[in-house]
């Protein structure tokens, strides 16, 4: 049971608009940023969304993201086959002291 | 260019040790904090770690505490992973990873290694 929530799974066809959501509390996503990875198939993760909607140099600007009290949203658009992956929001819980992650979510291009 | 490269995984006995190797190039890595990330097979994401960029700050996930400890030698651009108590549930990929600040308490993390594969097993 992963301490932020999201949906296992999403689908989308090619050039629709997909979003990922994630769910929190005040002690991680309510008090602090959200950054959201994503992670290809067999590969290591990489950083797509920091400080709640910032992209890094490089991440195409199809992707973005908000945040609104405890949750937050990884929005993609003009979807592409090659965003099929698994999908991760990430906080920093002030209960905990850990960074704590959301359980995935794995996007399906059809 | 930033490059992570984590080493050291491996097959540990159960209440054996190991230790993981992250060799760090192309940035200031004394002024970033990193962290340990465990991808257990076919599962999610796990912070299991984060040190600051001094070293003199560290974290630990409630599974690890006790028994993991996590270090830095800034002359040398490596982060360590001293993996002891080792248990089953320990088996999974360890990633490192280039916090985007000095702090460690975030989970900003801009630059991830590619892996390497624990396995605890008898």
């Amino acid at each position: 049971q992963s301490v932020l929530t999201q949906p296992p799974s999403a689908s989308g066809t090619p050039g629709q608009r997909v979003t990922i959501s994630c769910s929190g509390s005040s002690s991680n996503i309510g008090g602090n940023t959200v950054n959201w990875y994503q992670q290809l198939p067999g590969t290591a993760p990489k950083l797509l969304i920091y400080s709640n909607n910032e992209r890094p140099s490089g991440v195409p600007d199809r992707f973005s993201g908000s945040k609104s009290g405890t949750s937050a949203s990884l929005a993609i658009t003009g979807l592409q086959s090659e965003d099929e992956a698994d999908y991760y929001c990430a906080a920093w819980d002030d209960s905990l002291n850990a960074v704590v992650f959301g359980g995935g979510t794995k996007l399906t291009v059809l | 260019e930033v490059q992570l490269l984590d080493s050291g995984g491996g097959l540990g006995q159960p209440g054996g040790s190991l230790r993981l190797s992250c060799a760090a190039s192309g940035f200031t890595f004394s002024s970033y904090a990193m962290s340990w990330v465990r991808q257990a097979p076919e599962k999610g994401l796990e912070w299991v770690s984060g040190i600051s960029g001094s070293g003199g700050t560290t974290y630990y996930a409630d599974s690890v505490k006790g028994r993991f400890t996590i270090s830095r030698d800034n002359s040398k651009n490596t982060l360590y992973l001293r993996m002891n108590s080792l248990r089953a549930e320990d088996t999974a990929v360890y990633y490192c990873g280039k916090g985007g600040l000095a702090r460690p308490n975030s989970s900003w993390l801009d630059y991830w290694g590619q892996g390497t594969l624990v396995t605890v097993s008898s």
